[in-house]
Parts: structure tokens; C-alpha cells; sequence
């Protein structure tokens, strides 16, 4: 157990709907980053919070939100979804930036039908 | 365009050779370097790291040669055993400001390792 917790660990929906990823940080780990891995792109980054606020963006599409809630976890919202969509989506934490390294979570997958 | 490039996408090694992962990055503002390994169903985990004033670093069986010069780096798994089977992804920081900045990932390279 890495002890970043990531919740569901599968999910299957539909074209169009919507859905929530859920992210518990490593306790006292302050920073939050969201990765989509898919076959072809491998780890891609999305965004980065520190916080509560957010302090990087990478190609996270304008259908995918995320934010950090006082607590430190935080929530990827992905809607409108396309078949393109399914892959895993990791979160990761650290205790200020990545440079002292990143523990991942196991990930949910999202297939997307 | 991809910042990290890994090579090769998959490697198959006998139990007991030596499994070598290359990347090559063009950003010379990285400054850091960590491999990160990762076994079906679980999220990739940190294995070794390096910063760039250093031109190698070995944990165990495991060894990161850095080139600065090149802008390439490798690992290096001596011994290699079937449960060191897995998918390794090389990766660079980019900083920015406080508190901000992100890992940008190498493509990964899927290692089998024959007993």
C-alpha cells in the first residue's frame, strides 16, 4: 500500500456521461497531481495542485476539471466523455514538489463504452 | 512533442544478464531524473533517482548512468531476475515556480526477464 488512495478502481459508463475520480494524498503530503496513462501516450500529465490551489496544467482538456478540497484530497471530473477517454488515471502525491519524489496511486480505470 | 524519449519499447533479457533502458531528453532545465517501475495493476513506483551533477548513482542491482553533456541517461539492472519483469518509465522534472512544476514521462519499456 503506497498509501495514496484512489477510488473507484474500475469504472465502465457510457459515451456523454459524466464521472468523478477521487484522490486521498499520502498523509502530510501536500501536493496533488493527476496522470492519464494510455497505450499509446503513456503517463500524461494533467494538473498539479499544492494546497487547494493549482499550480501546473499540462493537456488536460477543457471536459476534464479537477480540484483540492481543504481535507488534501482531491477529485479529476471528467465529462462529456468520448470513447478516447478510457484509460488509467493515476494520482499522485508528494510532500512539496516531485523533485523529492511522487508516490502513485493504483489507479481507476475507465472504460468508457 | 515528447521531452522524454525512451528507448527501447520492450526488452527481453535471460535470467542473470543485463537489462539496459536509454532516454534522451532536449529540456536542459530538468533537473531531476528518476525511473519509476510499475507491475500490472499497481501504479508506477520510484526505483532510483539522479540529479544531473552526478554521473552515476547504483542501489543494489540497480544503476542510473547520467550524460550530461548528451542529454541522455540510462538504467542499468545487473543480474536481472524474472521479478524484476515489469515496465519502466524514465522521467525528468521540470520545475517552475514555488511548489509548482511536474515529471514528464519517457513512453515506458516493458521488461521480460526468462528464467
Amino acid at each position: 500500500d503506497s498509501g495514496v488512495t484512489q477510488t473507484p478502481k474500475h469504472l465502465i459508463t457510457a459515451t456523454g456521461q459524466r464521472v468523478t475520480l477521487r484522490c486521498s494524498p499520502r498523509s502530510g503530503d501536500l501536493s496533488v497531481y493527476w496522470y492519464q496513462q494510455s497505450l499509446d501516450q503513456g503517463l500524461q500529465f494533467l494538473i498539479q495542485y499544492y494546497n487547494g490551489e493549482e499550480r501546473a496544467k499540462g493537456n488536460i482538456l477543457e471536459r476534464f476539471s479537477a480540484q483540492q478540497f481543504p481535507d488534501l484530497h482531491s477529485e479529476l471530473n471528467l465529462s462529456s466523455l468520448e470513447l478516447g477517454d478510457s484509460a488509467l488515471y493515476f494520482c499522485a502525491s508528494s510532500a512539496r514538489t516531485a523533485n523529492y519524489g511522487y508516490t502513485f496511486g493504483s489507479g481507476t480505470r475507465l472504460t468508457v463504452v | 512533442q515528447q521531452q522524454v524519449k525512451q528507448s527501447p519499447q520492450s526488452l527481453i533479457v535471460q535470467k542473470g544478464g543485463i537489462s539496459i533502458i536509454n532516454c534522451a531528453y532536449e529540456n536542459t532545465a530538468f533537473d531531476y531524473f528518476p525511473w519509476y517501475q510499475q507491475f500490472p495493476g499497481k501504479g508506477p513506483a520510484l526505483l532510483i533517482a539522479i540529479r544531473p551533477d552526478v554521473s552515476e548513482k547504483k542501489e543494489g542491482r540497480f544503476t542510473i548512468s547520467f550524460n550530461k553533456s548528451a542529454k541522455q541517461f540510462s538504467l542499468h539492472i545487473m543480474d536481472s531476475q524474472p521479478g524484476d519483469s515489469a515496465t519502466y518509465f524514465c522521467a525528468a522534472w521540470e520545475g517552475g515556480s514555488s511548489n509548482t512544476g511536474k515529471l514528464i514521462f519517457g513512453q515506458g519499456t516493458t521488461l521480460q526477464v526468462k528464467p
